[in-house]
């Protein structure tokens, strides 16, 4: 199947600190990529859709100056945690859509915010 | 709005016997993709099957088959000759027919395999 990769696998960083998440489409290209943060034992919670050259969409209820999100080509995506807080320490996860509509899924990347 | 309920928050089953793990949706929409995803502990998510709601033929892969039952927007997950690596969170899905074919996610049922 096809692979998404992401990186990094984990950050630590300080808090008021700025992380940014690629996502990256490997064999494929994505117009459409999404964004879900997970909490520990819980479902993923969709963030945003994010689509190549356009601006982002945002779920109800999330920053988008909090997590700026830049889709700059075909095959990348990227997530910005803007002035990190420890409450955003999360596992995200980001897919890629095909042009079948099948979304394929990153590995996640843990965050920890001190 | 569009929803997944998965009301087993955690199952159990013996290597090589079969379980049956429930979906039930909420959806007006006529036209959407059901899928089961596995997220084992290495926390990458992996398609398991997908679900065309306009085919009533139940989708089947391997040992993993479904119950799609449209009326009663029910959508369980079969798992026959269960193995210890099918142990996992299992995450029924929705997906709605957009341009950005957005995916819903159940809350997940925790799945454990013994020995």
């Amino acid at each position: 199947g096809a692979v998404v990769s992401q990186h990094p696998s984990r950050v630590i960083c300080k808090s008021g600190t700025s992380v940014k998440i690629e996502c990256r489409s490997l064999d494929f290209q994505a117009t459409t990529m999404f964004w879900y943060r997970q909490f520990p034992k819980q479902s993923l919670m969709l963030m945003a859709t994010s689509n190549e050259g356009s601006k982002a969409t945002y779920e109800q209820g999330v920053e988008k100056d909090k997590f700026l999100i830049n889709h700059a080509s075909l095959t990348l995506s990227t997530l910005t945690v803007t002035s990190a807080h420890p409450e955003d320490s999360s596992f995200y996860i980001c897919s890629a859509r095909d042009e079948l509509g099948t979304q394929y899924f990153g590995p996640g990347t843990r965050l920890l915010v001190l | 709005a569009q929803t997944v309920t998965q009301s087993q928050p955690e199952m159990s089953v013996q290597e090589a016997e079969t379980v049956t793990l429930s979906c039930t949706y909420d959806t007006s929409e006529s036209d959407y993709y059901l899928f089961w995803y596995k997220q084992p502990p290495s926390r990458q998510m992996i398609l398991v099957i997908r679900q065309e709601a306009y085919k009533q033929q139940n989708a089947t892969e391997n040992r993993f088959s479904v119950n799609f039952q449209k009326a009663a927007k029910s959508f369980s997950l079969k798992i026959s000759d269960s193995q210890l690596g099918d142990a996992a969170m299992y995450f029924c899905a929705y997906r709605i027919r957009t341009s950005y074919d957005k995916v819903i996610f159940g809350p997940g049922t925790s799945l454990s395999v013994i020995p």
